[in-house]
């Protein structure tokens, strides 16, 4: 199993804006997962992209992956302060691996 | 369908005691993981149950244990408590278990203090 690496540690923006995170890895994976952890709460499943896709749109948000580069980006379009909460990557290895949440991004929306 | 669901939601304990968190999965559901989370350490993983056999274990001394019932409901038990256990314990289910393609669906945590 592997850790992915969120970047940036901490981002703040305007409500309206558009955010941006990225996310690296080290090893060949099977699929990568973002999730979203509201404070002192659990962290709730926004995306699975597989690795042989390349973009996954759900609602306001937008995935990349880029397997040649090893990396992911989520796009949180139009933010809003709801928004606000921390972002984590999980890169998902093949066979029962277990899954391992990196120190993610703590993304802050203002209104 | 009911979420996951962690019991209970807070807990106050004194070193050296021992405790034990219950987890009970979305229906349907066969694997249980649990993670711990603090503010120095980040997410840590702890285990993974699938079908009451335990498929993962994290890098945790053997005063944190686990066990999952027929029914896919957890426990996880952390005796000889110490300060550092202190942190929110986070339990997560899923269809078929982590490396299958399946998310995994979080608990709200349980906040264990030791004082």
């Amino acid at each position: 199993s592997q850790q992915g690496e969120e970047d940036p540690q901490a981002l703040s923006i305007q409500e309206g804006e558009n955010a941006t995170m990225n996310c690296s890895y080290k090893t060949s994976i099977n699929n990568l997962q973002w999730y979203r952890q509201n404070s002192g709460r659990g962290l709730v499943h926004l995306i699975l992209i597989r690795s042989n896709e390349r973009e996954k749109h759900s609602g306001r948000l937008r995935v990349t992956l880029d397997t040649s580069k090893k990396s992911s980006s989520l796009l949180i379009t139009a933010s809003r302060a709801a928004d606000t909460a921390s972002y984590f990557c999980a890169p998902e290895g093949t066979g029962f691996q277990k899954l391992v949440f990196g120190t993610g991004t703590r993304l802050l929306v203002s209104p | 369908k009911a979420g996951v669901t962690q019991t209970p939601r807070y807990l106050i304990k004194t070193r050296g005691q021992q405790v034990t968190l219950s987890c009970s999965p979305i229906s349907g559901h066969r694997s249980v993981s649990w993670y711990q989370q603090t503010p120095g350490q980040g997410l840590q993983f702890l285990f993974e149950y699938f079908s009451e056999t335990q498929r993962n274990k994290g890098n945790f001394p053997g005063r944190f244990s686990g066990r999952q019932f027929s029914n896919s409901r957890s426990e996880m038990n952390v005796s000889t408590l110490e300060l550092g256990d202190s942190a929110l314990y986070l339990c997560a289910s899923s269809l078929n278990g982590q490396g299958d393609n399946s998310p995994l669906h979080f608990g709200n945590g349980t906040r264990l203090t030791v004082t």
